[in-house]
């Protein structure tokens, strides 16, 4: 059964980078067939699909948010992460990470979430 | 890109089957069978219940199934029972490798 759970500051100051790791058990980043996945959900309900990154480091990305956003993958720690330069409030959401099965643009695993505010 | 537009609410009797819909645009929906749908009960993760249009993951019930016409894609959940009532995001591969979701529904079993 693979897990995936999401670690970092639940907040973050306006204008600085918000940093977000997720740690896979049970399963490998370093095979491929799956892309490496963050997703948030604003606190009014919306999803919205941050970017995914494959174990060979090609990483993609939602076109609105591209200019701000990294996605990494770290295979020998099992770990990919998320980095969100330059923040607002408009940035505080529910943030999740998942495993997209590569070619299939479907979600099959996710993280519990974690909630990232940005405030000073 | 603009989220795919779904119904803020749909409610039914249980029993009854509800159908949600999703509609995109030629550039997503209407392009490509990579539709899925997530359920999400409150405070919880979202869960897989149907992807590539109609085919459903290990586990979910054949009460759940999904469908596609046009730019239009729907959830269609029959015999609707209590443990059914969540929100329904559907998302769609959108072209050069980006995907997007729905704005979600609201399902209310009555």
């Amino acid at each position: 059964q693979v897990e995936l759970q999401e670690s970092g500051p639940g907040l973050v100051k306006p204008s600085q980078t918000l940093s977000l790791t997720c740690t896979v058990s049970g399963g490998s980043t370093s095979s491929g067939g799956y892309y490496w996945t963050w997703i948030r959900q604003y606190p009014g309900k919306g999803l919205e699909w941050i970017g995914y990154i494959y174990y060979t480091g090609s990483a993609y990305y939602n076109p609105s948010l591209k200019s701000r956003v990294t996605i990494s993958v770290d295979t020998s720690n099992n770990q990919f992460s998320l980095k969100l330069s330059s923040v607002t409030a408009a940035d505080t959401a529910v943030y999740y990470c998942a495993r997209e099965k590569g070619g299939g643009y479907y979600f099959d695993y996710w993280g519990q979430g974690t909630l990232v505010a940005v405030s000073s | 890109q603009s989220a795919l537009t779904q119904p803020a609410s749909v409610s039914g009797s249980p029993g009854q089957s509800i159908t949600i819909s999703c509609t995109g645009t030629s550039s997503d929906v209407g392009s490509y069978k990579f539709v899925s749908w997530y359920q999400q009960h409150p405070g919880k993760a979202p869960k897989l219940m149907i992807y590539e249009v109609s085919q459903r993951p290990s586990g979910v019930s054949d009460r759940f199934s999904g469908s596609k016409s046009g730019n239009t894609a729907s959830l269609t959940i029959s015999g609707l029972q209590a443990e059914d009532e969540a929100d329904y995001y559907c998302c769609s591969y959108a072209g050069s490798s980006t995907v997007i979701f729905g704005g979600g529904t609201e399902l209310t079993v009555l």
